[in-house]
């Protein structure tokens, strides 16, 4: 199971919208409406934005959102904060409860 | 509360073998599956393989079919992770996190170091 595909690095400035893709196939992303999405700041545990494409954990500020199309996935952050900047991984059902992430992107509030 | 601790870190030689405890609460232990994710130093989030702590049954990812054992003790709400013939690639960060197609709560992570 190779790793989804994700762009290394994408920035924007503070208030700008930022989004970032998670390209995988159709045995994976293209194939269950399961895509994930977390949050790593550096030296802590990833923490859950998205699920299921589209829906947002409670907690998780609305200016997260998540969509889908084909093979890829979508991340968007409406209103980039500082407190932002961080990296996301994505993550998709794989079939027969297999899962595999995204390569991540390190995202930068310039 | 819902928590997830894990177990304090290790060094291992090369070809030992390591097991990873990380015990639940807060919850019922058997309604949600758990996964096993690791991070090498500086790399990216790579999926294991997942639990479902109800019956025990497992599911894999291929690259550590052969080398990797899950386990649950439901009186615990415990599982565990072994990884066996250790080699230097396999130092990272190992976590385990509830789930099932969105990983909530997750354990602090345990660091396995592998070195000679």
């Amino acid at each position: 199971q190779s790793a989804l595909t994700q762009p290394r690095s994408v920035s924007g400035s503070p208030g700008q919208s930022v989004t970032i893709s998670c390209t995988g196939t159709s045995s994976d992303v293209g194939g269950y409406n399961y895509v994930s999405w977390y949050q790593q700041h550096p030296g802590k545990a990833p923490k859950l934005m998205i699920y299921d494409v589209s829906k947002r954990p409670s907690g998780v500020p609305d200016r997260f959102s998540g969509s889908k199309s084909g093979n890829t996935a979508s991340l968007t952050i409406s209103g980039l904060q500082a407190e932002d900047e961080a990296d996301y991984y994505c993550c998709s059902h794989a079939g027969s409860y297999t899962y595999v992430f995204g390569t991540g992107t390190e995202v930068t509030a310039l | 509360q819902v928590q997830v601790v894990q177990s304090g870190a290790e060094v291992k030689k090369p070809g030992a073998s390591v097991r990873v405890s990380c015990k639940a609460s807060g919850y019922t232990f058997t309604r949600y599956y758990m996964h096993w994710v690791r991070q090498a130093p500086g790399q990216g989030l790579e999926w294991m393989g997942i639990i479902n702590p109800s019956g025990g049954g497992t599911t894999y990812a291929q690259k550590f079919q052969d080398r990797v054992t899950m386990t649950r003790d439901t009186s615990t709400s415990t599982v565990y992770m072994e990884l066996s013939s250790l080699r230097s690639e396999d130092t990272a960060m190992y976590y385990c996190a509830r789930g099932e197609y969105g990983l909530d709560y997750w354990g602090q992570g345990t660091l396995v170091t592998v070195s000679s």
